[in-house]
């Protein structure tokens, strides 16, 4: 168990249909990152978030969007969801709290994933 | 345009032999660099760090190397078991606001 909670762990849902995925980050950590992994195309930074705020984004579409809260979960909504939306989506946290890690660098901590197929 | 490649989608190797997994990066200038496994269908899990200032690092059986004239890091795994059979994912931190991953090498390690 890494820490880092994501669900749900599976969604299967229809084109044009909404969905919401969540992530708790690790204990202590205030940054959180979202990831898209398809098949063909390896892990896709989606947008960072930290202690509340958007901190970076990447190719992110416009049909999706997300934000952390004050408890520092994250939620990533997807809206008018298309096949090529089918894919894994990681939640990763870094940046604890107390300070950097003995390395005095980032790592990021990941989640299960949550896999979403959309039929 | 920036770019990060890794050497191969997929790399076969005998038992005992060693790995020797290259990430290879154009238009970035990483503080660090990081090497990342991923086993099917769970999230990436981190191994070992480099700064750009360090040349080689280790960690029992890994080792890793950074030339930033290069622009490369090699990922080398000593003594391969069938176990250490996965993904492995280059990543670099992109001037501090987010990390960029390399596409992966599927390594696999025949008994």
């Amino acid at each position: 168990d890494s820490g880092v909670t994501q669900t749900p762990k599976h969604l299967i849902t229809a084109t044009g249909q909404r969905v919401t995925l969540r992530c708790s980050p690790r204990s202590g950590d205030l940054s959180v990152y979202w990831y898209q992994q398809s098949l063909d195309q390896g892990l896709q930074f989606l947008i960072q978030y930290y202690n509340g705020e958007e901190r970076a984004k990447g190719n992110i579409l416009e049909r999706f969007s997300a934000q952390q809260f004050p408890d520092l979960h994250s939620e990533l909504n997807l809206s008018s969801l298309e096949l090529g939306d089918s894919a894994l989506y990681f939640c990763a946290s870094s940046e604890p709290r107390e300070g950097l890690t003995a390395s005095g660098a980032n790592v990021l901590t990941f989640g299960a994933g949550s896999r979403l197929t959309v039929l | 345009s920036q770019k990060i490649e890794q050497n191969s989608e997929a790399l076969n190797i005998q038992e005992g032999k060693t790995a020797t997994l290259t990430c290879n990066y154009t238009n970035y200038s990483p503080a660090y660099l990081q090497w990342y496994r991923q086993d099917p269908g769970r999230g990436p899990v981190f191994l070992l760090l480099i700064r750009e200032n360090e040349k080689e690092k280790r960690k029992e059986r890994l080792k890793v190397t950074f030339d930033t004239t290069l622009k490369q890091s090699l990922f080398h795994i000593t003594a391969s078991q069938p176990a250490d059979s996965a993904t492995y994912l280059c990543a670099l931190d992109n001037y501090g606001q987010n990390f960029v991953f390399g596409p992966g090498t599927r390594l696999s390690v025949l008994p």
